[in-house]
């Protein structure tokens, strides 16, 4: 596609809960990142996929997250049985996957856990 | 571990003021450093870039410049817009895939 695209663009559950979070790279792009975004806070990483391997998955927070990566394409994060410290910005980003090169973002998805 | 220190914001101007955003880094080899801006509403974009020390990355009359010695990339304009009003995230990848940010630092630019 023209840009990164993620889905929904707002989500709120109930503590407790699992979320499923959907990214579609630019088309092409074979590196995948996920980032999370706290109110007021940076970037914190999460996952990084090459191919639909992930080679760093140093930043997910627990094992209630998990994410895949299918056909080198569109890309799934889950978090299982949500917490309100869940509650972020969660952002996509993709890159042709060579060495030094730039991401391009999606607009994000942000959750929110009552 | 590789990190990226920027000050911290909001930085408030007024319009045709000078703006500089300081940040530093620590990384092992020689990282490719850059800023990124997310306006209000939008995704982050990229702004500009550098890969080797002494390299000045340039876009949109922001400036910065890699200064290996010092371990910074100081971004830098000479007349800021309301236009401009975002935050600015420093950024380097060093070795491997991951890009690592700063904290972000809030732009605001009054009429």
């Amino acid at each position: 596609g023209a840009g990164v695209s993620q889905s929904p663009s707002n989500k709120v559950t109930e503590k407790g809960k699992d979320v499923e979070l959907r990214c579609d790279p630019i088309s092409g792009h074979t590196a995948l990142y996920w980032y999370r975004q706290s109110l007021g806070q940076g970037l914190e990483f999460l996952i990084y996929f090459q191919g639909n391997s992930a080679p760093d998955k140093s930043g997910l927070p627990s094992d209630r997250f998990s994410a895949e990566r299918t056909g080198g394409s569109v890309s799934t994060l889950t978090i299982q049985r949500t917490q309100q410290e869940d509650s972020a910005v969660y952002l996509c980003a993709s890159s042709s996957g060579l060495a030094g090169s730039w991401l391009f973002f999606g607009e994000g998805s942000r959750l929110t856990v009552l | 571990g590789d990190s990226v220190t920027q000050m911290e914001g909001p930085v408030t101007l007024s319009e045709e003021a000078f703006l500089t955003i300081n940040c530093t880094y620590t990384a092992t080899g020689y990282p490719s450093l850059f800023w990124y801006v997310q306006y209000p509403g939008e995704g982050l974009q990229l702004l500009l870039k550098a890969t080797k020390a002494d390299d000045k990355g340039s876009n949109k009359g922001f400036e910065a410049t890699y200064r290996k010695e010092t371990t910074s990339f100081h971004l830098e304009k000479g007349s800021v817009q309301v236009s401009d009003s975002a935050v600015y995230f420093c950024a380097l990848i060093s070795g491997g895939f991951k890009t690592i940010f700063g904290a972000g630092t809030r732009l605001f630019v009054k009429a």
